[in-house]
């Protein structure tokens, strides 16, 4: 249990377009789900919470009209970078965190995706 | 707010060979801690993890880490490692003055493991 995927697992697009990234949870309801991104040998660095139904939380620094995050459904969420540039090139990873004592699973874990390569030319 | 300090950005080491990769971190409150590894161009699996109870923890791949309330550490140790055993491998917390529904990660430790 406890599977999480991303859609697509790379991606290449021009500068100035928009790119939206899936993340679902599988086989468990996530009401929040994390946005992380990781540029080459370094750490994830948190960008956004979102939880379902409602505005993602995003972190200082990060830019929300850049980044637009809905959480539509208990089990997907989306990131779409806006107007993308080569700066916005990296490695977006998600996480899903399950509510408390969903079958067995831990509310205090994540469960992450595979990530996202993106590359903007 | 909390952090996690990583102090080997890259740990080299012979097969069969034991190792520790070091993480400390900043939070004297409760906590939980957890050890992710990391292949190429791969999401994050999870290792271990600390949530309470006994303070020493083990994976089914021989890792095992023991949580140091005193000195606030989490070193992550095995025995004998195996050319798989190359990865990235990050400790992150929850919880502390940051609370526990966010992770922080530290910057993350590069085990190479040669022949």
């Amino acid at each position: 249990g406890a599977v999480v995927s991303q859609h697509p697992s790379r991606v290449i697009c021009k500068s100035g377009t928009s790119v939206k990234i899936e993340c679902r949870s599988l086989d468990f309801q996530a009401t929040t789900m994390f946005w992380y991104r990781q540029f080459p040998k370094q750490s994830l660095m948190l960008m956004a919470t979102s939880n379902e139904g409602s505005k993602a939380t995003y972190e200082q620094g990060v830019e929300k009209d850049k980044f637009l995050i809905n959480h539509a459904s208990l089990t997907l969420s989306t990131l779409t970078v806006t107007s993308a540039h080569p700066e916005d090139s990296s490695f977006y990873i998600c996480s899903a965190r399950p509510p408390n004592r969903f079958a067995g699973l831990n509310a205090y874990e994540q469960y992450f995706g595979p990530g996202t390569r993106l590359t903007v030319t | 707010a909390q952090s996690v300090t990583q102090l080997d950005s890259q740990v080299p080491v012979f097969e069969e060979a034991p190792v520790e990769l070091r993480c400390n971190y900043s939070s004297s409150v409760s906590v939980y801690l957890f050890w992710y590894v990391q292949y190429p161009n791969q999401g994050l699996q999870l290792l271990l993890k600390y949530l309470s109870g006994s303070t020493l923890v083990e994976s089914i791949n021989g890792f095992e880490a023991e949580f140091n309330k005193s000195q606030t550490s989490f070193h992550l140790r095995k025995p004998s490692v195996h050319i798989s055993d190359t990865a990235e491998y990050f400790c992150a917390v929850s919880g502390g003055n940051t609370g526990f529904q966010k992770l922080v990660f530290g910057t993350g430790t590069r085990l190479l493991v040669s022949p």
